[in-house]
């Protein structure tokens, strides 16, 4: 167990609705990072989170928005739910000083399923 | 842009045996780093081993351990006296020192046979 926790579990939700995950950090950490992984494929990055604000963003649209609390917690939006935004959602919490990064520890994941 | 690429989509090894799984990655940096997790059936991403691209020596955790090979963009993890409870997915991934984009190739699935 490496600390970092994620709700809800599982999630069905039909095309064109939005989406909440939540992600809770490890403790110490103050870096979020979101993750989603398509069936069979390894995790693709979707931004990560400092200091409350986007600090890098992978290859994904605006519906993709997200939020770091001052706790360190973070949550994931997606809006217009898309048949293809089915995957397990992952989240990664890391602690960062200045440019060092240290490694990411990754929470079970939520797996979304859209209709 | 840096691309991770796991050749070996699955691999057996007999319990107690040694397995090898490859990775090679592309990139015009000389400093990043490198990883290996391990993603189970219960979904949860484990960290096995992280390597520093400025660092010569081979990373060694346990029966874990890397050859790193910098000038051919290598990266395999040995896993020597295999338990059944190793059987997983596999995944390398690649992290810039400059972004925080993390780069996972597609990753090996292990099966462990008793």
């Amino acid at each position: 167990e490496t600390g970092v926790t994620q709700s809800p579990t599982h999630l069905i939700k039909t095309r064109g609705q939005q989406v909440t995950l939540r992600c809770s950090s490890q403790s110490g950490h103050n870096t979020v990072s979101w993750y989603q992984q398509a069936l069979g494929q390894g995790p693709q990055f979707i931004f990560q989170y400092y200091r409350e604000e986007e600090n890098g963003r992978g290859n994904f649209p605006p519906r993709f928005s997200g939020l770091q609390f001052p706790n360190y917690s973070s949550e994931l939006n997606v809006n217009a739910l898309e048949l293809d935004d089915s995957a397990l959602y992952l989240c990664a919490s890391s602690f960062v000083t200045g440019p060092l990064q240290e490694t990411q520890y990754f929470g079970p994941g939520t797996r979304l399923l859209v209709l | 842009a840096q691309t991770v690429t796991q050749s070996q989509p699955e691999m057996s090894v007999q319990e107690a045996e040694t397995v090898t799984l490859s990775c090679t990655y592309d990139t015009s940096e000389s400093d990043y780093y490198l990883f290996w997790y391990k993603q189970p059936p219960s979904r949860q991403m484990i960290l096995v081993i992280r390597q520093e691209a400025y660092k010569q020596q081979n990373a060694t955790e346990n029966r874990f351990s890397v050859n790193f090979q910098k000038a051919a963009k290598s990266f395999s993890l040995k896993i020597s006296d295999s338990q059944l409870g190793d059987a997983a997915m596999y995944f390398c991934a690649y992290r810039s020192i400059n972004n925080n984009d993390m780069r996972f190739g597609a990753g090996t699935r292990l099966t462990v046979k008793p």
